[in-house]
């Protein structure tokens, strides 16, 4: 009864490569992010989703694409990978409140572009 | 705030012992902060929350303060036990900022039997 999944674990590639890490909540939360942790442990927001719709789009390259097919799923496309690629990617998930709530985190991914 | 440094910050304890762990925000419209607690391999798991309006929250074993005069959060974790290694990120948000939370650099807990 995971409540927030990503899949796959590990994902190793090759640069300028195409891959998508996926997401999936079960607790019935609005919301949901993408975060990346690089290798000095920095955690730092990319996107987030309310109910399908983007509402925050930190200064990303345009190579990661968030999809959110409905509520319970947000998905991260990154197309032509590069090196500084490389991280832990974790998604999160939100009830919608009337201020800032706890986001519950996933296991994370870990990318590693070659 | 947004330090980034070659190793995190390590706080080493002896098991039993109090532990504190400091932070910084950087925000003054903060008025959300939240620790979490990452064990290696594992995503970030919440520890405590406390919003703008307190300046004390007790939880299991767990003491948060917020020193909104000098933008200070600390996280107090009584009898330190060895589960509790791990890296503490406290992080902040605001009203109207979607939510939206910024991270500190974190720092290393070690416990030591």
């Amino acid at each position: 009864d995971t409540a927030v999944s990503q899949t796959p674990k590990y994902l190793v590639t090759q640069m300028g490569n195409d891959k998508s890490i996926k997401c999936e909540q079960n607790l019935g939360h609005d919301t949901m992010y993408w975060y990346k942790q690089d290798s000095k442990k920095f955690l730092k927001i990319m996107f987030s989703y309310n109910n399908k719709e983007l509402i925050i789009n930190e200064t990303v390259p345009n190579r990661f694409s968030p999809k959110s097919p409905d509520k319970a799923h947000l998905n991260l496309h990154i197309n032509s990978l590069e090196l500084g690629d490389s991280a832990v990617y974790f998604c999160a998930s939100s009830q919608e409140g009337t201020g800032p709530m706890e986001q519950f985190f996933g296991p994370g991914t870990r990318l590693t572009v070659l | 705030g947004e330090s980034v440094g070659l190793h995190l910050p390590t706080l080493s304890v002896q098991e039993g012992d109090n532990s504190i762990i400091n932070c910084a925000y950087s925000n003054s419209a903060s008025d959300y902060f939240i620790w979490y607690k990452q064990e290696s391999g594992k995503g970030p798991q919440f520890i405590i929350d406390i919003r703008s309006n307190m300046d004390k929250r007790q939880g299991q074993r767990v003491t948060v303060l917020l020193n909104k005069t000098v933008k200070h959060l600390s996280l107090q974790i009584a009898a330190t036990q060895p589960g509790d290694s791990a890296v503490y990120f406290c992080a902040e948000s605001f009203s109207g900022g979607y939510n939206k939370l910024i991270f500190g650099a974190g720092t290393r807990l070690a416990v030591h039997p």
